[in-house]
């Protein structure tokens, strides 16, 4: 079965700041790799998805994520926050075929402040 | 295109008492998801619905949780007794037909319970 680690729980970042928030998976089979955002008292919105190919994607409000297969990692990063970034952040992963379903990670909290 | 629709978006109830939720998906989308986020955690898969039928329920308590999907659209999830540690947030998702093999989903709002 697949798994998903997120490192941090909690990152404090300055506006205008970069940010990288981490995420490492653990499966036996080729997954597919997807970062969603929750804003408070919302559902979770996707932000960027890895299927195939290139391994940079880039996602909505000017997010990126980095496929790595050997690390079996799919950070997150921006390279300048807004104060409207402040959000849950959750990485998941499905191994795809028939009808796949998606295991998320705990979350990681981006509090940005002025 | 209107979202996944859920409702009631937030509802207390006290431990022992029932409680259902409704889930209506995007239109198209054959596939239906509930998860169960409990505050501080991941959204976790309760049950997964192809049309009418269920795929996945290996996670559902299935002596407190039921779930159907009738007509193939739309869906409810309800939770009879309910205890305290039923408190979290029910999502639901739906997905089309050429994502279901990747598993990208589309969440609807939430529905928040609080067991008192």
């Amino acid at each position: 079965a697949q798994s998903v680690t997120q490192l941090d729980s909690q990152v404090p970042v300055f506006e205008e700041a970069p940010v990288e928030l981490r995420c490492n998976y653990s499966s036996s089979v080729s997954v597919y790799l997807f970062w969603y955002v929750q804003y408070p008292n919302q559902g979770l919105q996707l932000l960027l998805k890895y299927l195939s190919g290139s391994t940079l994607v880039k996602g909505i409000n000017g997010f990126e994520a980095e496929f790595n297969k050997s690390q079996t990692s799919f950070h997150l990063r921006k390279p300048s926050v807004h104060i409207s970034d402040t959000a849950e952040y959750f990485c998941a992963v499905s191994v795809g075929g028939g009808y796949s379903t998606l295991t998320f990670g705990k979350g990681t909290m981006l509090l940005v402040s002025p | 295109e209107a979202g996944v629709a859920q409702s009631p978006r937030y509802k207390i109830i006290e431990k022992r008492q029932s409680v259902a939720f409704w889930c209506n998906p995007i239109s198209g989308h054959a596939t239906l998801y509930w998860y169960q986020q409990i505050l501080g955690q991941g959204p976790k898969l309760l049950i997964q619905f192809q049309n009418n039928g269920v795929v996945d329920d290996s996670q559902l308590p299935k002596d407190r949780f039921s779930a159907e999907r009738l007509k193939g659209v739309d869906s409810t999830l309800k939770i009879q007794p309910a205890k305290l540690e039923d408190s979290a947030v029910y999502l639901c998702a739906s997905s089309p037909p050429d994502r279901t093999n990747t598993g990208e989903l589309f969440f609807g709002e939430g529905s928040r319970l609080t067991v008192l």
